[in-house]
């Protein structure tokens, strides 16, 4: 059974940074791709980025360009989101996400974690 | 970017009617659309990808199709735990958008 478990998730200022993790088990992490997706309070889903099953390649929303960096380390089975320059607006579940393909991915998610809640605000 | 959007935004239903969500793209994206259900507090579920796949597990009375620009997703008899938020997304490039969700509620 393919289980997603986040952490890392909380209150930050406006501006702070905060590093987002997602444990994978009951897969072989390594030959797949991997998304966040994120959904602000009461609001719909909002994919953010994927990152090959390599690590080699990544693909960001422009929403979060230049801010937030997506990483992995197959060693550990283990997904990352560095979020940097924080704003208000970022406040928002933020999901850990399969990708059904192997490889380079496609977006099309089939394992959803459970979220992990991150809250910007002064 | 590719716009997704979906109609209605909601829909008020009983138990063992057939309703159907549209979901249009704002390009051609081929067969690169997919279906998810999200009840309250918990995270999205597959149910259909390209168009018209059904995701193991999923009972047969969800049903997808199109191409194109246009797709359906039809539940042609509802059960009680079909009452949720309904959301298509394109996986045709990146970013992956998703429509805005439809919430499907019990009248």
């Amino acid at each position: 059974e393919v289980q997603l478990l986040e952490s890392g998730g909380g209150l930050v200022q406006p501006g702070g940074s905060l590093r987002l993790s997602c444990a994978a088990s009951g897969f072989t992490f390594s030959s797949f791709a991997m998304n966040w997706v994120r959904q602000a309070p009461g609001k719909g889903l909002e994919w953010v980025s994927l990152i090959s099953a390599s690590g080699g390649s990544t693909y960001s929303a422009d929403s979060v360009k230049g801010r937030f960096t997506i990483s992995r380390d197959n060693s550990k089975n283990t997904l990352y989101l560095q979020l940097n320059s924080l704003r208000v607006e970022d406040t928002a579940i933020y999901y850990c996400a399969k990708d059904q393909e192997r490889g380079f991915g496609s977006g099309l998610v089939d394992n959803w974690g459970q979220g992990t809640l991150v809250t910007v605000s002064s | 970017d590719i716009q997704m959007t979906q109609s209605p935004s909601s829909l008020s239903a009983s138990v063992g009617d057939r309703v159907t969500i549209t979901c249009r793209a704002s390009q051609i994206i081929s067969n690169y659309l997919n279906w998810y259900q999200q009840k309250p507090g918990k995270a999205p579920n597959l149910l259909i990808y390209a168009a018209s796949s059904l995701q193991s597990g999923v009972p047969s009375r969800f049903n997808g199709s199109g191409s194109g620009t246009d797709f359906t997703l039809t539940v042609s008899s509802l059960q009680p735990e079909d009452f949720a938020t309904y959301y298509c997304q394109q996986s045709y490039s990146t970013p992956y958008t998703f429509g805005q969700g439809t919430k499907l509620e019990i009248k």
